[in-house]
């Protein structure tokens, strides 16, 4: 599975947009771009998907760049309950997810 | 679906003991993964099922370790002689075969080896 970086931390005001940015410049063509979060205590939580369209769904929104090479995890209007650590992981739809470190999100008032 | 379940929440074992935890899937996913998180990391794959046979195992996953699923539901994840660098969050997690919405992780259990 491709290697992906992400910033180790991010601030953003609660209400507003939280933009998330993922490079992943390894990836392959059958490979699909993963976002999970983990809050504090607990398992981590499944987000979206994409492989190359850009997605959304009740969570967040998902902007792939048209060479596939970085993502971007759009939070429209952050709370604070979107504190947690995101983590962008490419997989070829495998048996293991390789996660990283992740980004530490903090929302703040 | 009510969600994978783990149990203990908590352990806390003194060194050179063994330990189980269990893990309960969602009832209709056939795969079933083991994860271990340390502190400031990301969750690190120990190995996965699908159904009860045991496909893949990290390098993780010592002598110490073993997991199983004897009847494709339930799994148990036993350390024995425990050392204090087993210490950590023990994720369990579920899928359909085909991962197109992703895991479901569980809550984990938090493993502490005094």
């Amino acid at each position: 599975d491709a290697k992906t970086t992400q910033p180790p931390s991010m601030d953003c005001a609660e209400g507003r947009a939280a933009n998330l940015p993922c490079n992943h410049s390894t990836i392959s063509g059958n490979e699909y771009v993963y976002w999970y979060r983990q809050i504090h205590s607990q398992g981590p939580q499944y987000i979206i998907h994409g492989l190359k369209n850009n997605e959304t769904n009740e969570m967040a929104s998902l902007i792939i760049t048209e060479d596939r090479k970085s993502s971007t995890l759009i939070l429209p209007h952050a709370t604070l309950r979107d504190t947690a650590v995101y983590y962008c992981i490419v997989t070829g739809g495998g048996n293991k997810l390789t996660f990283g470190t992740g980004t530490q999100l903090k929302v703040e008032l | 679906d009510t969600g994978v379940s783990q149990d203990p929440r908590h352990k806390i074992t003194k060194r050179g003991q063994n330990v189980t935890f269990r893990c309960d899937p969602i009832s209709e996913h056939n795969r079933l993964y083991w994860y271990r998180q340390t502190l400031g990391q990301g969750p690190e794959f120990l190995t996965y099922f699908q159904n009860e046979a045991q496909l893949e195992k990290s390098r993780l996953l010592s002598d110490r370790f073993s997991a199983e699923r004897p009847k494709g539901s339930f799994s148990t994840l036993e350390i024995q002689r425990t050392e204090q660098g087993d210490s950590a969050m023990y994720l369990c997690a579920s899928s359909r075969r085909d991962i197109g919405k992703g895991y479901t992780f569980g809550s984990g259990t938090r493993l502490t080896v005094v």
